[in-house]
Parts: C-alpha cells; sequence; structure tokens
C-alpha cells in the first residue's frame, strides 16, 4: 500500500516554463488536496477535489489548474512558472465519509523557479 | 474563512520536561481540530485530533485540549523526548473532510537531551 504518491522529489524551473505535478492515491479516497508550504510557514490550499469531475478553489488558486478525471489521481499545473511559485507543494487525500477526517500527505515536491 | 494563528514560532525545552503549543481560530463554526508533526525533510502527519463535542483528548504523552468558548486549542507533550523535535502544525475545520483545512504556521520545537 503506497499511500500518497508525488513525482517528481525536486524541480528547477526557469520563469514562463509550465510543468506538471503528478499525485497518485491507492487507498480509494474520495478527497484529494494540493497545499504548499513556504519557507517557515504553514500549508495553504490551492486546490481541492470532492470526487472525481469535480474541482474548488482553495485559499491561493491564481497561477495554478487541477483536473481530476480518475478517483486516484489529481495532477497540479503550473502555466507561466514565476518566483513566487517556489515552495515545497503537497498533495494529501482523505475519506472524510467513513468518519475518520485523516489527511494523509504525500512526500512533497520542492519547486524552485528561477 | 478562518484564521488560525499558532504559539510559540520556535520552543527549546529540555529532555524530560513538558512542552506546550497553543493555537486560536476565528470561525466558531469549526468543529474538527488536527494537529500535525513535520519531521525535517518529511510530509505532515496526524499524531492526535479533537472533534468540538469533546474538551480534551490524551494518546500516550500527547494531549489536546480545546476551549470552544474562547476559541483556542494546545497540544500538550509530557516528558518529551530528543525524537520530539519537529514543526508541529495545528489546524481548524469546519467540515468533517478536510477540504477547508486551516493550518497554522508552525511551531518548532527543539528537545535538548
Amino acid at each position: 500500500n503506497a499511500g500518497v504518491t508525488q513525482t517528481p522529489k525536486f524541480r528547477i524551473l526557469k520563469i514562463g516554463q509550465s510543468m506538471t505535478l503528478q499525485c497518485t492515491q491507492d487507498m480509494n479516497h474520495n478527497y484529494m488536496y494540493w497545499y504548499r508550504q513556504d519557507p517557515g510557514m504553514g500549508l495553504k490550499l490551492i486546490y481541492y477535489s470532492v470526487g472525481a469531475g469535480i474541482t474548488d478553489k482553495g485559499e491561493v488558486p491564481n497561477g495554478y489548474n487541477v483536473s481530476r478525471s480518475t478517483t486516484e489521481d489529481f495532477p497540479l499545473r503550473l502555466e507561466l512558472a514565476a518566483p513566487s511559485q517556489t515552495s515545497v507543494y503537497f498533495c494529501a487525500s482523505s475519506y472524510p465519509t467513513t468518519g475518520l477526517p485523516e489527511a494523509f500527505f504525500g512526500q512533497g515536491t520542492r519547486l524552485t523557479v528561477v | 474563512g478562518e484564521n488560525v494563528e499558532q504559539h510559540p514560532s520556535t520552543l527549546s525545552v529540555q529532555e524530560g520536561d513538558s512542552a506546550v503549543i497553543k493555537c486560536t481560530y476565528s470561525d466558531s463554526a469549526s468543529n474538527y481540530f488536527p494537529w500535525y508533526k513535520q519531521e525535517l525533510g518529511k510530509r505532515p502527519q496526524l499524531i492526535i485530533d479533537i472533534r468540538s463535542n469533546v474538551g480534551e483528548k490524551k494518546d500516550q504523552r500527547i494531549a489536546v485540549t480545546l476551549n470552544k468558548t474562547a476559541k483556542h486549542f494546545s497540544l500538550h507533550i509530557t516528558e518529551t523526548q530528543p525524537e520530539d523535535s519537529a514543526v508541529y502544525f495545528c489546524a481548524a475545520s469546519n467540515h468533517p473532510g478536510a477540504n477547508n483545512l486551516f493550518f497554522g504556521t508552525g511551531t518548532r520545537l527543539t528537545v535538548i537531551p
């Protein structure tokens, strides 16, 4: 049971480039989320999804896009990367309908935009 | 939206002493309060959580207390050990799921052997 898997672990982008951060979970969780963690800061919600085909904006969605075509996958797309998007990105999933709201996190993707 | 404030930002304690981290929240509708531990370079992991219908919850050396009237909750770690050294995040949510889980800015706890 792998849990939540993110790829890549590290990436350096040039300003204006685009990339997709991959996230997949094998726990059959309905809910999935993307957070960013800036140095010395907490986690801020970028986007979330309550199920396949449904996505919603979080606190800081600007500059990002997501899709949820399957229950397992929730990729995060960065278009026209900017230095302000330098951060560590965490994907997470949970299955609240069981009454267990715990969010399980992936190992993170460290992104640097130069 | 919800605003979660966490104090202190850093905390150093001697091994064996207790550590207390405090959080306040602004949305009275929040009803779920988890605490996450993040070791250096690793992902956040849930260590304990509490719902608004409970005032206190304990799990071995870790306890969480909740004061709904004052809108604050605290993490208590007793008999601290070096492996407790990490960044701890509190969070608040008004939904059983975590789709709107708002995190505090974190507390870096250092346990000095």
